[in-house]
């Protein structure tokens, strides 16, 4: 089974529209982190947010909230305002144990002005 | 305060040949991990190394691949004999602890893209 479950290839946004980014993971452990990272074309590995399984409250940096829903074990990414440089490829991660990444397989977001 | 340093940023070999990819932690980390991408898919974890140990290596290939982090230096990964297959994006992350937590947890390096010609 994926851990890690990122179900749209690809998205569309308007420049200055919210857009969410769906991610579900699967695990049994209590204690677990999720993370998004963005990969523009350069290739860099762009750490965004980061929400533990303890923290009650949702994530936010900027204009990145992280939606944790832990019953329905998903983690959406929600990106505010969009803007031009948003454009590009972002991964949903989970760290189990002692600090292996597992990384969805991650959605192309295209901003169009 | 420097980020992850890898290098090269890029490499080419012929099949045969040996890639050696090298990967300077932050300062002050003492956990390394690899990751590699293939084209169109996400990073796989690889192998993590503390300072002369190898912690966990399940998802390093069984032949041709091997990984080090020594008392002194930065971490290599070793690509034996290449064949095409092994094109990819390789990543370096390092964390100060196993048990890092929130965003201290894993800093990514820029990437070495090899290509087997």
């Amino acid at each position: 089974a994926q851990k890690i479950t990122q179900t749209q290839p690809g998205m569309f946004v308007q420049e200055k529209e919210a857009v969410t980014l769906d991610c579900t993971y699967d695990t049994s452990d209590q204690s677990y982190g999720l993370f998004w990272y963005k990969q523009p074309s350069s290739g860099e590995m762009i750490f965004l947010i980061y929400q533990g399984s303890y923290d009650e409250q949702n994530a936010t940096e900027g204009r990145y909230s992280l939606n944790f829903q832990k019953a329905r074990k998903s983690a959406n990414l929600v990106i505010s305002a969009s803007q031009l440089g948003d454009s590009a490829m972002y991964f949903c991660a989970m760290r189990e144990g002692w600090g292996k990444l597992t990384f969805g397989q991650g959605t192309i977001l295209t901003v169009h002005p | 305060n420097a980020g992850v340093m890898q290098n090269p940023r890029h490499l080419v070999r012929r099949r045969g040949q040996e890639a050696r990819l090298r990967c300077s932690p932050m300062k002050g980390h003492s956990h390394v991990y690899w990751y590699r991408q293939l084209p169109e898919e996400g990073l796989k974890f690889m192998v993590y190394l503390q300072k002369e140990n190898i912690i966990d290596e399940s998802g390093m290939p069984k032949e041709r691949f091997s990984a080090e982090f020594p008392k002194e230096g930065p971490s290599i990964l070793r690509i034996q004999q290449v064949v095409r297959g092994d094109s990819a994006a390789y990543f370096c992350a390092s964390s100060p602890d196993s048990r890092a937590r929130g965003t201290g947890g894993q800093f990514f390096g820029p990437g070495t893209r090899l290509t087997v010609l």
